[in-house]
């Protein structure tokens, strides 16, 4: 059974870091493409980062040069770091698998991430 | 950036009506359109693969259609555990933008 089970969120202060893991099972992360997705509060889908199988990441424009995603293939967990944080990032933040079409078919439960002094 | 605008934002519906969104985007993106449902609280669900593939284990009520700019999203009879708010997604680039939502709510 393919599950993926987030931990790392908190609350933390502005101009603070945090790092999002994203435990996988049922499926090999090194050998998917792997996803980051934040909800703020009342607010729509946005999505933050990608990296591909193959190792080349991306970023949302926002996160550029702040947020870093990567993985751990011994441990086939995922990871978004995410430095000098601002109110604006408060959100919960799901990863996800690109499966067919890149469409994200297996999805985290969420972690919440508050930003505020 | 891929620009994707959904439409209606919100719309009442009862149990039983077909209820119909739709998800333009700013340039062709082939079939590179995905849908997803989204109960408060919940995680969102994948629904519609590439404009028109149903998810496996979606009920075959939804389907998807469209290709290019102009995509829709139909619920032919709507049920009690539709009322939700629906997303379109492209990923024919990156960023792999999302639509703003359409909540769909009990009349």
């Amino acid at each position: 059974e393919v599950q993926l089970v987030e931990s790392g969120g908190g609350l933390v202060q502005p101009g603070g870091s945090l790092r999002l893991s994203c435990a996988a099972s049922g499926f090999t992360v090194s050998s998917s493409d792997m996803t980051w997705v934040r909800q703020a509060p009342g607010k729509g889908l946005e999505w933050v980062s990608l990296v591909y199988a193959g190792g080349t990441t991306y970023y949302a424009d926002s996160m550029k040069g702040r947020f870093s995603i990567s993985r751990d293939n011994s441990k086939n967990t995922l990871y978004l770091q995410m430095n000098s944080l601002r109110a604006e990032d408060t959100a919960v933040y799901y990863c996800a698998r690109e499966g067919s079409g890149w469409a994200m078919d297996y999805w985290g439960q969420g972690s919440l991430v508050t930003v505020s002094s | 950036d891929i620009q994707v605008t959904q439409s209606p934002s919100s719309l009442s519906a009862s149990v039983g009506d077909r209820v119909t969104i739709t998800c333009r985007a700013s340039q062709s993106i082939s079939n590179y359109l995905n849908w997803y449902q989204q109960k408060p609280g919940k995680v969102p669900r994948l629904l519609i693969i590439a404009a028109s593939s149903l998810q496996s284990g979606v009920p075959s009520r939804f389907s998807g259609s469209g290709s290019e700019t102009d995509f829709t999203l139909t619920i032919s009879s709507l049920q009690p555990e539709d009322f939700a708010t629906y997303y379109c997604q492209q990923t024919y680039n990156i960023p792999r933008t999302f639509g703003q939502g359409t909540k769909v709510e009990i009349k």
